[in-house]
């Protein structure tokens, strides 16, 4: 089954509005990562939060932690039509490799 | 600055044939991960390897795929007597080390479609 889980699977949202993406894991983890995919193109790191950080910002971006629910979110603030792109959370084993378990993700439509 | 390097960027095979796929890590990067996506669908793992040895393989198919990243030149992803399932989009990454402290680097991808 799938490690990491998205919801919801698609977003609609205006300019300006701020997007909240969700995604919960089932296994311990050392670290979440969010990354971004637009269509036909391969996978861009956002950022990456350790399991002992309960939050973490860059830009408009914020991501949550919380270890207990085994749950993430992404906030996207005052979003913009060039954020519309796919949203993948990924966690990693415990195994000390950098082999990451995506979800489906979340395509997130901004219109202008 | 040149990322990581996939080609093709696009394949077209007719079943029965095989597929190669290649990937060029980042400059300094000796770990290279596959992924498949298929449509509308996240990444799965297929392979993690370091150069001339296959780390993790556990995503792989257990017949017609496999990987290698020789000491020199690029990590190929082979799949022989392609089928119409086998349709998707290849993805590799890079990263400096094996440790899970850090992102991956991903390519474009290389998007293979069987007749």
């Amino acid at each position: 089954s799938q490690q990491g889980e998205e919801d919801p699977q698609a977003l609609s949202i205006q300019e300006g509005e701020n997007a909240t993406m969700n995604c919960s894991y089932k296994t311990s983890i050392n670290n979440l990562q969010w990354y971004r995919q637009n269509s036909g193109r391969g996978l861009v790191h956002l950022i990456l939060i350790r399991s002992n950080e309960r939050e973490k910002h860059s830009g408009r971006l914020r991501v949550t932690l919380d270890t207990s629910k085994k749950s993430s979110s992404l906030l996207i603030t005052a979003s913009r039509a060039a954020d519309t792109a796919s949203y993948f959370c990924a966690t990693d084993k415990l195994t000390g490799y950098s082999t990451l378990t995506f979800g489906k993700g979340t395509m997130l439509l901004v219109s202008p | 600055n040149a990322g990581v390097m996939q080609n093709p960027r696009h394949l077209v095979r007719r079943r029965g044939q095989e597929a190669r796929l290649r990937c060029s890590p980042m400059k300094g990067h000796s770990h290279v991960y596959w992924y498949r996506q298929l449509p509308e669908e996240g990444l799965k793992f297929m392979v993690y390897l370091q150069k001339e040895n296959i780390i993790d393989e556990s995503g792989m198919p257990k017949e017609r795929f496999s990987a290698e990243f020789p000491k020199e030149g690029p990590s190929i992803l082979r799949i022989q007597q392609v089928v119409r399932g086998d349709s998707a989009a290849y993805f590799c990454a890079s990263s400096p080390s094996g440790e899970n402290t850090g992102e991956l680097f991903f390519g474009e991808g290389s998007r293979l479609t069987v007749l």
